[in-house]
């Protein structure tokens, strides 16, 4: 089975700052990750995903993620932050072979102040 | 171009109520699955469907079924309603390939009194 730690439940930055939302997994198989972003009131949509290959994945919104082996860690980070990145952020990870149960964690709750 | 409908938005039940919350895709895919929203806890899978006629528990079963007769639509019942079900439920779908992505529905947000 996989799990899913997301060390901070909020994160408050101010705008053009970078920031970094921390996630860590548990798994004794391969696995897939994905970040997810939930905006206020919203279904969840995807951010970007790692299946395998380069370990430093691009996705959407300017956000980028590195998969880390040895640390079982998948952070998420973007340079310089907008207003309009305010939301929850997901990590989420399913096992390769297992890959119908997708395991999200806790979330983070990114506040982007003026 | 409609992706995953969810209804209703709101629904206020009683303890011991039953009811069943709608979900619907026009994308064509195969696999389908119910989720709930808690604050803290993240998002935990209920229920999932590879495809008609075939459905599978996720991890927290308990006080939900789930049937999927079509491909579009896969409906998520509640036998009898308890508090701890208070919760907002999303749907999601997604192409049968382990590597594409979930497409959410905006959520049933559901209180049970």
């Amino acid at each position: 089975a996989q799990s899913v730690t997301q060390l901070d439940s909020q994160v408050p930055v101010f705008e053009e700052a970078p920031v970094e939302l921390r996630c860590n997994y548990s798994s004794s198989v391969s696995v897939y990750l994905f970040w997810y972003v939930q905006y206020p009131n919203q279904g969840l949509q995807l951010l970007l995903k790692y299946l395998s290959g380069s370990t430093l994945v691009k996705g959407i919104n300017g956000f980028e993620a590195e998969f880390n082996k040895s640390q079982t860690s998948f952070h998420l980070r973007k340079p310089s932050v907008h207003i309009s990145d305010t939301a929850e952020y997901f990590c989420a990870v399913s096992g390769i072979q297992g890959a119908q149960k997708l395991v999200f964690g806790q979330g983070t709750r990114l506040t982007i102040n003026p | 171009n409609a992706g995953v409908t969810q209804t209703p938005k709101f629904q206020v039940l009683k303890t011991g109520q039953s009811m069943t919350l709608q979900c619907a895709q026009d994308m064509n895919h195969e696999y389908m699955s119910w989720y709930r929203q808690d604050p803290g806890m993240g998002l935990r899978l209920i229920h999932y469907s590879v495809g008609a006629g075939i459905t599978d528990q996720g991890e927290v079963p308990n006080g939900y079924n789930v049937s999927r007769s079509t491909t579009e639509d896969f409906p998520l019942r509640l036998l009898s309603a308890a508090p701890s079900q208070t919760s907002v439920y999303f749907c999601a779908s997604r192409r049968d390939s382990y590597n594409s992505p979930l497409h959410f529905g905006n959520g049933t947000r559901l209180t049970v009194t």
